[in-house]
């Protein structure tokens, strides 16, 4: 039962370097989505995606792109890391969306990309 | 801006007691939801509450809906060392998307 999977676990940046988060599901959902966590928070939404070739900003977009050519995989590129950028990364998808479909809408997550910019 | 904050932030008890987790906005929500996330893990979901007023119990865990759907409760009785861990309430903004609440961090000493 693979879900969510993210890669790497783990990434160490140095400033001005730029990265790539893999997210692929197996679940066929349509909406997706990136979170990121800093020490001790909630989760904060950077980008979200209701199908392939649509996606749209959160509440944190700047310094990422994102890309969803398929309904299975959503990366999301970060470009010219700073450090303001350490974070955790949680990549997340479900059935529905937000306003549809309300219990057992289910968030599933990935178990998150530990990453820091020195 | 719909926004979700939580109270108490952090939360350390000794095992046996009782604790309540709460989760406020000034917007009204047509659902929310209550995950738990363990360290080093993505959240996993807790429940679901619908409709205003609704009371939703998971074993030692008591979920409740305010009724005019603003806010919500978390109720822990007899708390385990195995309940340790985040608690992130959360709902639907816009059509498409989820929010997240501040987060309270719960730890139970055995």
């Amino acid at each position: 039962n693979a879900g969510v999977t993210q890669t790497p676990k783990f990434r160490i940046l140095k400033i001005g370097q730029s990265m790539t988060l893999q997210c692929t599901q197996d679940m066929n959902h349509n909406y997706m989505y990136w979170y990121r966590q800093d020490p001790g928070m909630g989760l904060k939404l950077i980008y979200y995606s209701v199908g392939a070739g649509i996606t749209d900003k959160g509440e944190v977009p700047n310094g990422y792109n994102v890309s969803r050519s398929t309904t299975e995989d959503f990366p999301l590129r970060l470009e010219l890391a700073a450090p303001s950028q350490t974070s955790v990364y949680f990549c997340a998808s479900s059935p529905r969306s937000g306003l549809e479909g309300l219990p057992g809408n289910t968030i599933y997550f990935g178990e998150g990309s530990w990453l820091t910019v020195v | 801006t719909q926004l979700l904050e939580q109270s108490p932030q952090f939360l350390s008890i000794q095992e046996g007691e009782n604790l309540t987790v709460y989760c406020n906005s000034s917007s009204v929500f047509s659902s929310l939801q209550w995950y738990r996330q363990e360290p080093g893990e993505g959240p996993v979901l807790l429940v679901t509450v619908v409709t205003g007023g609704e009371v939703k119990k998971l074993k030692r865990l008591t979920f409740q809906f305010g009724d005019a759907r603003k806010d919500s409760s978390l109720h822990i009785t007899a708390a385990q060392p195995g309940d340790t861990g985040l608690y992130l309430c959360a709902g639907p903004s816009g059509t498409y998307k989820y929010i997240f609440g501040t987060g309270t961090r719960l730890k139970v000493l055995a």
